[in-house]
């Protein structure tokens, strides 16, 4: 199974911040996924990235694929309250399934 | 549309009990299937897959047991449920077939398994 870490674990900002979370690993990925999820609901598609070097845009939410395509981070511009959540990334491991990394619970405070 | 739906939301059982979840994907045919297991609001721990009517993949040894008697019906199992069973459980479908995993998982709402 290629592991994926995710940092920070936890992090609390005020709404206006900026913020960067991070998704590495050791292995190359054919893509990567990131997903948002409220307490007590399932996780929801965020993006799909799959070209080393990609960037894609969601409103204030800025998604890059690292070159080797072994990482990959989140950007949010002016974090509201709504992006309160935990974000995770997952890859495709050596089967059909995703592999999940355990995520970072993001607090945003009025 | 397709839409997935998976009870009970939550679920209290004693140590000892048995246990059936249930999930079902309406709107697309021959789905994949998984099942997660969530601690604590953490990452996901991927259970159960399938890929097709009576096809069940393990991930994990554990107490629970999957089957899959539908297409589009997936059900996770205990004969006797253990306090290291607690947690969040979400089933999730996606497009079978290799690209997949470009299209993403959609997930149920899951359910809140507390084993007392």
């Amino acid at each position: 199974t290629q592991l994926l870490e995710q940092s920070p674990q936890f992090l609390s900002i005020q709404e206006g911040e900026n913020l960067t979370v991070y998704c590495n690993s050791s292995s190359v990925f054919s893509s990567l996924q990131w997903y948002r999820q409220e307490p007590g609901e399932g996780p929801v598609l965020l993006v799909t990235v799959v070209t080393g070097g990609e960037v894609k845009k969601l409103k204030r939410l800025t998604f890059q694929f690292g070159d080797a395509r072994k990482d990959s981070s989140l950007h949010i511009t002016a974090a509201q309250p709504g992006d309160t959540g935990l974000y995770l990334c997952a890859g495709l491991n050596s089967g059909y399934a995703l592999n999940f990394g355990k995520g970072t619970s993001l607090l945003v405070t009025p | 549309s397709q839409t997935i739906h998976q009870w009970p939301a939550t679920l209290v059982q004693p140590v000892g009990s048995p246990l059936s979840l249930e999930c079902t994907v309406e709107g697309t045919s021959n789905p994949n299937l998984y099942w997660y297991r969530q601690a604590a609001g953490r990452g996901l721990q991927l259970l159960f897959y399938s890929v097709g009517i009576g096809q069940i993949s393990s991930e994990v040894p554990q107490n629970l047991s999957a089957s899959r008697p539908q297409d589009r019906q997936f059900i996770l199992s205990s004969k006797k449920l253990l306090l290291s069973d607690s947690g969040f459980y979400l089933c999730a479908w996606s497009v079978g077939g290799g690209a997949d995993h470009l299209r993403g998982y959609t997930f149920g709402s899951g359910t809140r398994l507390t084993v007392v």
